[in-house]
């Protein structure tokens, strides 16, 4: 079984740019988490979608914005780049069932996106 | 304020040596407790996790955790390090997908 699969592995933009990442769950999994990691904040929740919905929503800007097509692949998206956007994106899988909230992530390799 | 405190930002051991890891939490509601472990030039992968029954949770790779409520922790625990547990460690607290996750733990460890 294929793992998730996120795309590009590397992105270098500048600063007022808009930036879109992919991400591919793996088969039959219907939840798509977004997790931004940096050295000095760690790993901070985005977002997370479910059949096509925002389920839940972390603190972030409104430049930051996601969604999920029919098969389940994910597009994350950051408006206006700022520098402090420098990150590694971090795209997580899993089935999505409600009724477990002990739900075991797999997470991608993830998007390094360099701000200049 | 729902948050994580990973207490130890790196750690350096030597081959054979004990480690743990110390995890402490603040979440509202019924808590579901992670650890992950990201190798070098890995992805991030679960190690272990507790949402209810025996406190004491025991892992991939000979890792384990215990769950004390009194003392809001989640401490990791390994009786012997081996170089190939190098890597970064993160503590992770939620449920439904949303997970909070601390600084994590850098280990290095010496052949």
């Amino acid at each position: 079984k294929a793992g998730v699969t996120q795309t590009p592995r590397y992105l270098i933009k500048t600063r007022g740019q808009q930036v879109t990442l992919s991400c591919s769950p793996i088969s039959g999994h219907r939840s798509v988490s977004w997790y931004q990691q940096t050295p000095g904040q760690g790993l901070q929740f985005l977002f997370e979608y479910f059949s096509e919905t925002q389920r839940n929503k972390g603190n972030f800007p409104g430049r930051f914005s996601g969604r999920q097509f029919s098969n389940s692949r994910s597009e994350m998206n950051v408006s206006t780049l700022e520098l402090g956007d420098s990150a590694l994106y971090l795209c997580a899988s899993s089935l999505g069932d409600s009724g477990r909230k002990n739900e075991k992530l797999f997470f991608g390799s993830g998007t390094q996106l360099s701000v200049l | 304020a729902q948050s994580v405190s990973q207490h130890n930002h790196h750690v350096i051991l030597s081959e054979a040596a004990s480690l743990e890891l110390g995890c402490n939490y603040s979440y509202g509601g019924t808590v579901n407790l992670f650890w992950y472990v990201q190798y070098p030039g890995q992805h991030l992968q679960l190690l272990l996790k507790y949402f209810s029954g025996d406190p004491l949770v025991k892992g991939i790779k000979g890792f384990e955790a215990e769950f004390i409520k009194s003392k809001f922790s989640f401490n990791l625990r390994k009786p012997s390090v081996q170089w190939s547990d190098t890597a970064e460690y993160f503590c992770a607290v939620g449920g439904y997908n949303k997970l909070i996750f601390g600084a994590g733990t850098r280990l290095a460890v010496h052949p």
